[in-house]
């Protein structure tokens, strides 16, 4: 069986652009999550949906924002992208959304701003 | 709020040696615990995971964590390490109850030697 699958694995964008992220989640999880981990840390929190409504988010700006599809795929937009968003995102994907359901991370979009 | 704490950015252990990487929570509450392993230009692997059924968890790859209330700690050992072992380790918690957020420490990288 598939895993969390993302797309796509690297990219280098411009101070200012916008970027686009994608993810499908494991086969009958209705739940997908995003993280940012930037290099030498763990990773942060940003969203997570559930059966395509948003249950939590993260600490970060609006220039963040999500949304996922009725086949529980999911994109992560950047908009107006800064020297600071460079990092490993993190697309995961769990059966329900509730705490403790175990959570299934894909390989992950490396991003570069420069 | 709840927090993750992970004593040691590095750990270098002989091959054949014990692996033992500490782990801290803060949580009003006994939360649910996970330990995850990054592979270099990888995403997380799940390696196990504390639900309250057990409180001594065995996971992947000969890993086994042990849940202490009393210490607050979840921390994850591996009798006999393995050259194929060294990559960073991450513990994190997620609270019961509420939306399935991942909080992680600051991970710890282990370095194996021949």
């Amino acid at each position: 069986d598939a895993g969390v699958t993302q797309s796509p694995t690297h990219l280098i964008k411009t101070r200012g652009q916008h970027v686009t992220l994608r993810c499908s989640p494991i086969s009958g999880h209705k739940s997908v999550s995003w993280y940012q981990q930037v290099l030498g840390q763990g990773p942060q929190f940003i969203f997570q949906y559930y059966e395509k409504e948003e249950r939590g988010r993260g600490n970060f700006p609006d220039r963040f924002s999500a949304r996922q599809f009725p086949n529980y795929s999911s994109e992560l937009n950047v908009n107006a992208l800064l020297l600071g968003d460079s990092a490993l995102y993190l697309c995961a994907s769990s059966l329900e959304g509730s705490g403790g359901n175990t959570i299934y991370f894909g390989e992950g979009s490396w991003l570069t701003v420069v | 709020a709840q927090s993750v704490t992970q004593l040691g950015s590095h750990v270098s252990v002989s091959e054949g040696a014990l692996v033992l990487l500490r782990c801290n929570y803060s949580s009003s509450v006994p939360p649910y615990l996970f330990w995850y392993v990054q592979y270099p230009n990888q995403g997380l692997q799940l390696l196990l995971k504390y639900t309250s059924a057990a409180t001594l968890v065995k996971g992947i790859n000969g890993f086994e964590a042990e849940f202490k209330k009393s210490e607050t700690s979840f921390h994850l050992t591996k009798p006999s390490a393995h050259m194929s072992d060294a990559a960073e380790y991450f513990c994190a918690v997620t609270r019961r109850g509420g939306y399935n957020k991942l909080i992680f420490g600051a991970g710890t990288r282990l370095a194996v030697h021949p």
